[in-house]
């Protein structure tokens, strides 16, 4: 079965710190990965995606993440947080050998950045 | 930039009523999806639809239907509310995954059912 795997409900880092939100995925064939973020009571907001090529993404508001296949995860990192990155973080999967147009996601870490 | 536009930020609805979610985008997408959302649960997917009056069963399609008449409008039906469907409710629309793209969200409809 397709699925991604988010093994931290919550990540608290100081503002200024590194952070890295943990993802894992669980697919036949490659993927096309995805992060979104989620502020409260909003919607969900795109951040960054692999496709194919270079293992390293960058997205949007400073994030990148780096594709790893062997070890089949996709973190999201940035150098230097802020406080105003504090949201809720989901990792997504879309399997490429599959007809079906769907997008599996984790079930969420919610980031908090301390001033 | 794409928007994607859910009619209603909060509903409360009563148990058993028929309860209608307007979806609309703006961008020309071919697909579009509903997805329920929960604490601890992240996203489940309720229904998808490829085109217009066409439709697909998501992981959690009991107790709701869809319509899609229009290519920009997506309907989601709760048939029969229940207290059990009280969530969040988003609404997405993307090109074909099929090169990648990547889904646009609308900003959620909770919906509480007493």
């Amino acid at each position: 079965a397709q699925s991604v795997a988010q093994p931290e409900d919550q990540v608290n880092v100081a503002e200024g710190n590194p952070l890295t939100v943990k993802c894992t995925y669980s697919v036949s064939g490659n993927p096309y990965l995805f992060w979104y973020v989620q502020y409260p009571n909003r919607g969900l907001q795109f951040l960054l995606k692999y496709i194919t090529g270079d293992n390293l993404v960058k997205g949007s508001y400073g994030f990148e993440a780096e594709f790893n296949k062997s070890q089949t995860s996709f973190h999201l990192k940035k150098p230097s947080a802020l406080v105003s990155d504090s949201a809720l973080y989901f990792c997504a999967v879309r399997p490429m050998n599959t007809g079906f147009q769907k997008l599996v996601f984790g079930t969420g870490t919610r980031l908090l950045v301390s001033p | 930039d794409v928007k994607v536009t859910q009619s209603s930020r909060y509903l409360v609805k009563r148990t058993g009523e028929k309860v209608f979610l307007e979806c609309v985008q703006d961008m020309d997408h071919e697909n579009m999806f509903w997805y329920r959302q929960d604490p601890g649960l992240g996203l489940r997917l309720i229904y998808f639809s490829y085109d217009v009056k066409m439709k697909e069963k998501g992981d959690i399609p009991e107790g709701y239907s869809v319509s899609r008449e229009k290519k920009e409008r997506f309907s989601l039906i709760l048939e029969s509310a229940s207290t059990n469907q009280t969530s969040m409710y988003l609404c997405a629309s993307s090109l074909i995954l099929d090169r990648g793209a990547e889904a646009f969200f609308g900003q959620g409809t909770r919906l509480t059912v007493v």
